[in-house]
This record gives C-alpha cells, structure tokens and sequence, in this order.
C-alpha cells in the first residue's frame, strides 16, 4: 500500500533562517506531489506541485521554494523565513495521469516563525 | 484559482442529528468533487467523492448531493456521532490530461457534534 511521509512535524525556527522540510511517498511510482499551506482556521492554498523529476510549478509568488531531486521525493525550502510563512504545511499525492484524482496527505508540518 | 464557497464556517449538531454543509463553485469544468475530514494537527483525510455525471453518492453514513445546474454539492452527515467532530473541506479539480490534477479546496467547516 501507498503511504506518505513529511517530517519534522513541528518546526519553531527564527526569522532569517533557512527552512527545509522533506515529504516522500512510498509504494507507488511517478506520483504527482504538491505543497499546500493551511492558515490557522483557513483553507488549503496550493503553493507547488510537481509531475516529475525536476518538474516544479508554483502557484504563488513567495519566500519559498520546492525541489524533487528522487520520483518520490519532495522538498520544500527557503533561504530567509518570515513570520508570514508561519503555517501547517502539507504535502501530498496523487495518482500519475492515467485519471486517478484523490489525493493522500501526510501528517503535516507546523512552522512557527518566531 | 477558481473558487469553491463553503457554508457555514462552523455548526454544531446533536449526537444523532443530521449535519449538512453547502459548496458551491464556479467552473463548470470541474469534474471531481471530494471532500476531506480533518482531525487537529492532522492532515486532511478522503471521506468521499463525486463526479459530475451522478447526482448523489452515499457511503455509510456519509452522503454526497450534487446539483450540477445549480452549481453545488453537499456533503451530509447522517446520526451525526461526537467522533465526527472536525473540520470538514469540499474540494473540486480539474484533470486535463498530461498533467497534475489541483485540487482547490473551500475554506472548511468546524463541526461540533454534542452529545
């Protein structure tokens, strides 16, 4: 069975450092990956995913980054953090295109930028 | 993004009772309609979904009404239990083929369920 891992799941870090936070998924191959960040007591905004190797399309202007070195690989980074960037992040994945839609998440990361 | 309006922010609904809560989206390309569950400090879990060439879909408890003229979906809760207590998201994509499907998820629903 397919499962997905993210990790660290809490992370305090201060403003102006670096930020790395890794998600790979086991179990399948060529999965699609995203990179969601949820707002306290707000929804889901999408901020990249990703088809392939080095496939990377960001969906909002931001201090962050994503990288996917490995099929089954996803990393989110940034050099400088600021407060703003404070959240739950979420990573996920999705079948490859053959027209499987759900979505499975990890657990999720809590970033606090202090 | 194309948007998906949920209703209400929050409810709270007796142990047995029926909750009910509303999306409504505006692309009418959309072809997948799920909903997500989510417990504190978790990620959000597949509950259920629908696409647009049925007009409801029932698992369990759990029920899915899609008026595709209006527009909407609603996910319904039948002998609401105190363990359903969460935040509940409808969600609704696109899949072109060749690429990712993005899911653009409503704000979510904080259900209480009392006993």
């Amino acid at each position: 069975s397919q499962t997905i891992h993210q990790w660290p799941a809490t992370l305090v870090q201060p403003v102006g450092s670096p930020l790395s936070l890794e998600c790979t998924v086991e179990g399948t191959s060529n999965p699609n990956l995203y990179w969601y960040r949820q707002a306290a007591g707000r929804g889901l905004q999408l901020l990249f995913y990703s088809v392939g190797i080095g496939q990377i399309s960001s969906e909002v202007p931001q201090n962050l980054s994503a990288s996917r070195p490995q099929d089954r690989q996803f990393i989110l980074s940034s050099k400088k953090l600021l407060l703003s960037d404070s959240g739950f992040y979420l990573c996920a994945w999705s079948g490859p295109r053959d027209g499987s839609y759900g979505y499975t998440f990890g657990s999720g990361t809590r970033l606090t930028v202090v | 993004q194309q948007q998906v309006k949920q209703s209400p922010q929050s409810l709270i609904v007796q142990k047995g009772g029926i909750s009910i809560i509303n999306c409504a989206y505006e692309n009418t390309a959309f072809d997948y309609f799920p909903w997500y569950q989510q417990f504190p400090g978790k990620g959000p879990a597949l509950l259920i979904a629908i696409r647009p060439d049925v007009s409801e879909k029932k698992e369990g408890r759990f029920t899915i009404s899609f008026n595709k003229s209006a527009k909407q979906f609603s996910l319904h809760i039948m002998d609401s239990q105190p363990g359903d207590s969460a935040t509940y998201f409808c969600a609704a994509s696109i899949s072109p083929a060749g690429t990712a499907s993005k899911l653009t998820f409503g704000t979510g629903t904080r259900l209480q369920v009392t006993l």
